[in-house]
Parts: C-alpha cells; sequence; structure tokens
C-alpha cells in the first residue's frame, strides 16, 4: 500500500520561499507522477505541477510557471515543492498525491499525502 | 485551459436516498475524469476514475457515468458518513489538471 507523508506545518514572510516534501513508501517511486495540489481555506482544489522522476519531466500549471518548482530525489523517494515569492493568497493546505497509472501525468491521484499548511503572514 | 463546472453547489439529502451531482466540461475530455470525496480536516480520496470505474474499496452504491463534456456521480442509499464535500478532475487536456469548484453533500 502506498504511503505519502509531507512535512509540517510551515510559516513565512511575504516575498520569501516554502520547500515542503512528501516521502512515499509502499511502491515503486520513480515510475509515477507525483502531483501537488493546494487548497485555500474554505476553497476547491488547484492543481499546481507534477513530476515523473524516471523521465525528469515535469509539467507545471501555467499560472504557477514562473515561481514553481518540482523536484525529486530518488534515492530516499522523496518529492518537493518549493514556491518563491510568497504572498498571503498563496496560504492554503498543500497535498502532494500519486498517480494511479505508470509513467504518465493523464493519471487520476489515488494515494494523497495527509496534506501541509502554509502560511503566510508579515 | 478546459473548466470544470459542478453543480449544485450545496446538496441537502435524507438517509436511504438517491442523489447525482453533475459536473460539465468547457470542452470534451473524453472519459478522462475522475470523482473525488473530501471529508472536513482530511486528504481527498479517488472514488471513480475513467468517467465510470470505481476505485479498490469504493461500494457499489457510487456510481459515475458520462462522456465528452457531460458527467454524473450518483449515490445511492445514502448514509451519513457520505457527507463531504465531492470534486470532479479533468486529466485529459494537460496543465493543469483542473478541478471543478466542488459540491458540498449534506446528509440530513
Amino acid at each position: 500500500q502506498v504511503q505519502l507523508v509531507q512535512s509540517g506545518a510551515e510559516v513565512k514572510k511575504p516575498g520569501s520561499s516554502v520547500k515542503v516534501s512528501c516521502k512515499t513508501s509502499g511502491g515503486t517511486f520513480n515510475t509515477f507522477a507525483i502531483s501537488w495540489v493546494r487548497q485555500a481555506p474554505g476553497q476547491g482544489l488547484e492543481w499546481m505541477g507534477g513530476i515523473i522522476s524516471i523521465f525528469d519531466k515535469t509539467h507545471y500549471a501555467q499560472r504557477f510557471q514562473d515561481r514553481v518548482a518540482i523536484t525529486a530525489v530518488e534515492s530516499t523517494s522523496t518529492a518537493y515543492l518549493e514556491l518563491s515569492g510568497l504572498r498571503s493568497e498563496d496560504t492554503a493546505i498543500y497535498f502532494c498525491a500519486r498517480g494511479r497509472d505508470m509513467a504518465s501525468f493523464a493519471s487520476p491521484l489515488d494515494s494523497w499525502g495527509q496534506g501541509t499548511l502554509v502560511t503566510v503572514s508579515s | 485551459e478546459k473548466v470544470m463546472t459542478q453543480s449544485p453547489a450545496t446538496l441537502s439529502v435524507s438517509p436511504g436516498e438517491r442523489t447525482t451531482l453533475s459536473c460539465r466540461a468547457s470542452q470534451s475530455v473524453n472519459n478522462n475524469l475522475a470523482w473525488y470525496q473530501q471529508k472536513p480536516g482530511q486528504a481527498p480520496s479517488l472514488l471513480i476514475y475513467g468517467a465510470s470505474t470505481r476505485a479498490t474499496g469504493i461500494p457499489a452504491r457510487f456510481s459515475g457515468t458520462g462522456s465528452g463534456t457531460e458527467f454524473t456521480l450518483t449515490i445511492s442509499s445514502l448514509r451519513s458518513e457520505d457527507s463531504a464535500v465531492y470534486y470532479c478532475q479533468q486529466y485529459d487536456s494537460w496543465p493543469p489538471y483542473s478541478f471543478g469548484q466542488g459540491t458540498k453533500l449534506e446528509i440530513k
């Protein structure tokens, strides 16, 4: 059974950066896409981007393209989301999730991390 | 970008009844459509993928239909634990793999 465990809550100042980790276990890491989805307080889900590490390939939603970086370390089966230029509107819970289908971004998300709350406040 | 629109925004239904949630895509997503359930304080969980295939462990009272631009999630014999927000997501065209805004289901 695949498990995704994320790093703990963060409080950041506007203009700074945050890096959230997502460690996977119980399955093959590098052949499945890991996506990042965020949820602002009381709001819906927003897909930000993803990575398939075996191809060293990333996809990003255009609105985050210039300030997001998703990386992966295969040796530790861990994916990372780094978001820079933080503003108050980035306050949200950030989830990582694994695609169901091997080697494809076009896949439903069948395993999710517990979420990481990032608060941006001066 | 393909925009996903869900209706209604909220729904209140009695236990034992059947209900239908709708999801419409601004352009065809073929059958690359998933439904998720999210309970308060929890991560979403996958219910349906490929528009109509139940994910592992999902009971048969959850069913999905549709293709192209119109999709429905039907929940029969509603139970109190079905109270949640339900999201549809297209994974046909990237990026982004857009979500609907959600339907909040309340069990009376």
